[in-house]
């Protein structure tokens, strides 16, 4: 069964720093493409970065450009997303979710719960 | 890119449900459909248009062609009360989108 675990959530202040992460189960991690996608509070799906299988081909969306990093660690099965320069637009539900084989572009086919970030003062 | 929902759609019990997701030639792109309950992950019920995942209901089906795809629930049960999102990868921007929504109630 696959299995995805994100970790790391939390409150932090503007401008503060925060890693994610998610274990992943049930595959081989290094077979996949893998991405994050976020929810606000009461809001709709919001993808914010992807990264493909070997970690060389990486993408964000604009609002995050240069503030966030995701990477990925195949022998650990797990993929982490830094999120530095913390705005209050940030405060989210932070899925982590598998793409296709490959690449992270495409269908997201499994999803974990999610972990909660919240940037307030 | 923008993906454009309509924000709920309501229908009895065993009829027809239609989720329309609207976009510029949106025909041209894969469409992905993901249902999210309430204090839930999404879960994929249509991909590439209209592919059913392995244990996804054959009540749902999935069409796509000019500038609207289309979500369709047939005999709609009261489990199918959830919202549902569309979504395509932007290749300029190299991004994926979603659209907005749609809440669908089961009256």
């Amino acid at each position: 069964e696959v299995q995805l675990v994100e970790s790391g959530g939390s409150v932090v202040r503007p401008g503060g720093s925060l890693k994610l992460s998610c274990v992943a189960s049930g595959f081989s991690l290094d077979d996949y493409g893998m991405n994050w996608v976020r929810q606000a509070p009461g809001k709709g799906l919001e993808w914010v970065s992807g990264i493909n299988w070997n970690g060389v081909n990486r993408g964000y969306r604009d609002s995050v450009k240069g503030r966030f990093t995701i990477s990925r660690d195949n022998d650990e099965n797990s993929l982490f997303l830094e999120m530095n320069s913390l705005r209050a637009e940030d405060t989210a539900l932070y899925y982590c979710a598998r793409g296709p084989v490959a690449a992270y572009v495409g269908v997201f086919d499994s999803w974990g719960q999610g972990t909660l970030v919240t940037v307030s003062s | 890119y923008v993906l454009t929902q309509p924000p709920s759609v309501s229908v009895a019990p065993g009829r027809t449900a239609r989720i329309t997701c609207g976009g510029d030639n949106v025909g041209s792109k894969n469409v992905h459909w993901y249902q999210q309950k309430p204090g839930q992950a999404p879960v994929v019920v249509i991909s590439s248009d209209s592919d059913r995942p392995s244990g996804i209901p054959e009540r749902f089906s999935g069409s796509n062609f000019g500038n609207t795809a289309t979500l369709t629930i047939s005999g709609v049960e009261a489990g199918d009360e959830a919202d549902y999102f569309c979504q395509v990868w932007d290749v300029g921007p190299d991004e994926a989108v979603f659209g907005a929504g749609t809440k669908l109630t089961v009256l």
